[in-house]
């Protein structure tokens, strides 16, 4: 069974310049996140798709950050403009969907350096 | 907010030697999961456990719950040095959302 994909793997940019990840879930698997872990700290949640539509956006600083999961398959998260603070490894997971308690499946990250 | 909280922060031993790390959250929940994440990887989920269970074990792993102490701990016995790595506790409210703590980052010494 192929893993959660992500690219791109590394990405540096300037402050107030946008950017954008990618991810593609397991097959089959209704529910997406995408977290961002700081260095030194745990993930963080942004934000959890099930399907195509948003369940949790709370923590999702919605002025610079959005995200979308056209088709409840694979998804973009989108930083505009970037700041300094947003350096960090933005990880994104998918688990088969609600109802029962799921373990999460992660991808590899994008660490995403901000100058 | 991150709810879980690990201890310690960093931990070093022998190869062959055990090693326990400790999870402490502040509110009731359905289930409380390990993940651990090696240098410039995603997680990898090692054991789940549920609010109605109080120990669990997976090949070298053994968790225990005690939901009274809201407080987990996870032991690796007869360490190896591909068990260097950090290693998080994540709680689960019953929203299927996880809360992450920041980690105990493990070092096997050959």
């Amino acid at each position: 069974e192929a893993g959660v994909a992500q690219s791109p793997r590394y990405k540096i940019i300037e402050k107030r310049q946008s950017v954008a990840f990618w991810c593609n879930p397991i097959s089959g698997h209704a529910t997406l996140y995408w977290y961002q872990q700081i260095l030194g700290q745990g993930p963080k949640l942004l934000i959890q798709f099930q399907n195509n539509g948003v369940v949790d956006d709370s923590q999702l600083p919605k002025d610079r950050f959005s995200a979308e999961r056209l088709k409840g398959v694979d998804s973009t998260l989108k930083i505009q403009p970037a700041k300094l603070e947003d350096s960090a490894v933005y990880l994104c997971a998918s688990s088969p969907g609600t109802g029962v308690p799921y373990e999460q499946y992660f991808g590899p990250g994008t660490r995403l350096t901000v100058t | 907010s991150q709810q879980g909280e690990e201890d310690p922060q960093a931990l070093s031993i022998q190869e062959g030697e055990n090693a326990t790390m400790n999870c402490s959250y502040k509110t009731s929940i359905n289930n409380l999961q390990w993940y651990r994440q090696n240098s410039g990887r995603g997680l990898v989920h090692l054991i789940l456990i549920r609010s109605n269970e109080r120990e669990k074990h997976s090949g070298r792993l053994r968790v225990t719950l005690d939901t009274s102490k809201k407080s987990s701990s996870l032991l690796i016995t007869a360490s190896r040095a591909a068990d260097t790595a950090s290693y998080f506790c994540a709680t689960d409210r019953n929203d299927y959302k996880l809360s992450f703590g920041a980690g105990t980052t493990v070092t096997v010494r050959a």
